[in-house]
């Protein structure tokens, strides 16, 4: 089973500012079967990149994913006060089951 | 519009049983992969289990297996979770998500509100 690793726990910036989100497998994540989710408070999660890099419906381009092998990063850039939530990513690259990271807190300062 | 709509959660006594069911609109339900997921309060998403589209396979996390079923009705376009023996540490909000993408590699691009499962004496 990979374990995935999320940095920081909590990340504190202010609106307008770059927030960077890394995600880090305990194995290679085959052909980066990466995505990550937005979950905010008493909400369901929402899809807001697959492939590692590639956006879902929507998502504006403020939002980009990278990486490859075992490191991943989120970064969204000139923070609007609706990005502030919780991230998840998800590898679903091996076999069963999928895991998810433990999740980021992105907070304003 | 693509919806997900749970339903079943509730109180239960640890040792009792519970059925979540899923219904599902806008789309072809029996093509797609449908993943359960569960958040423990304060917690992180858990990968609970999935099932295929129209054959049926199935798979579980350890911490399920053997106490939970993971089926679906194709013809009632809903997807059933049976969780049975539980314990307190299955209280969470268990969410019921769609799969795109293949079988063996797909990611959830539509997800429900939840369903509250509270596991107490």
């Amino acid at each position: 089973e990979i374990v995935l690793t999320q940095s920081p726990g909590t990340l504190s910036l202010s609106p307008g500012e770059t927030a960077t989100l890394s995600c880090r497998a305990s194995q290679g994540v085959s052909s980066t079967y990466l995505a990550w989710y937005q979950q905010k408070p008493g909400q369901a999660p929402r899809l807001l990149i697959y492939g590692a890099s590639t956006r879902a419906t929507g998502i504006p381009d403020r939002f980009s994913g990278s990486g490859s092998g075992t490191d991943f990063t989120l970064t969204i850039s000139r923070l609007e006060p609706e990005d502030f939530a919780v991230y998840h990513c998800q590898q679903y690259g091996s076999s069963f089951p999928y895991t998810f990271g433990q999740g980021t807190k992105l907070e304003i300062k | 519009e693509v919806q997900l709509l749970e339903s079943g959660g509730g109180l239960v006594q640890p040792g009792g049983s519970l059925r979540l069911s899923c219904a599902a609109s806008g789309f072809m339900f029996s093509n797609y992969a449908m993943t359960w997921v569960r958040q423990a309060p304060g917690k992180g998403l858990e990968w609970v289990s999935v099932i295929s589209g129209s054959s049926g396979i199935t798979y579980y996390a350890d911490s399920v297996k053997g106490r939970f079923t993971i089926s679906r009705d194709n013809s009632k376009n809903t997807l059933y979770l049976q969780m049975s023996s539980l314990r307190a540490e299955d209280t969470a909000v268990y969410y019921c998500a769609k799969g795109r993408g293949t079988w063996i590699n797909h990611f959830m691009d539509v997800w429900g509100h939840g369903t509250t499962v509270i596991v107490s004496s």
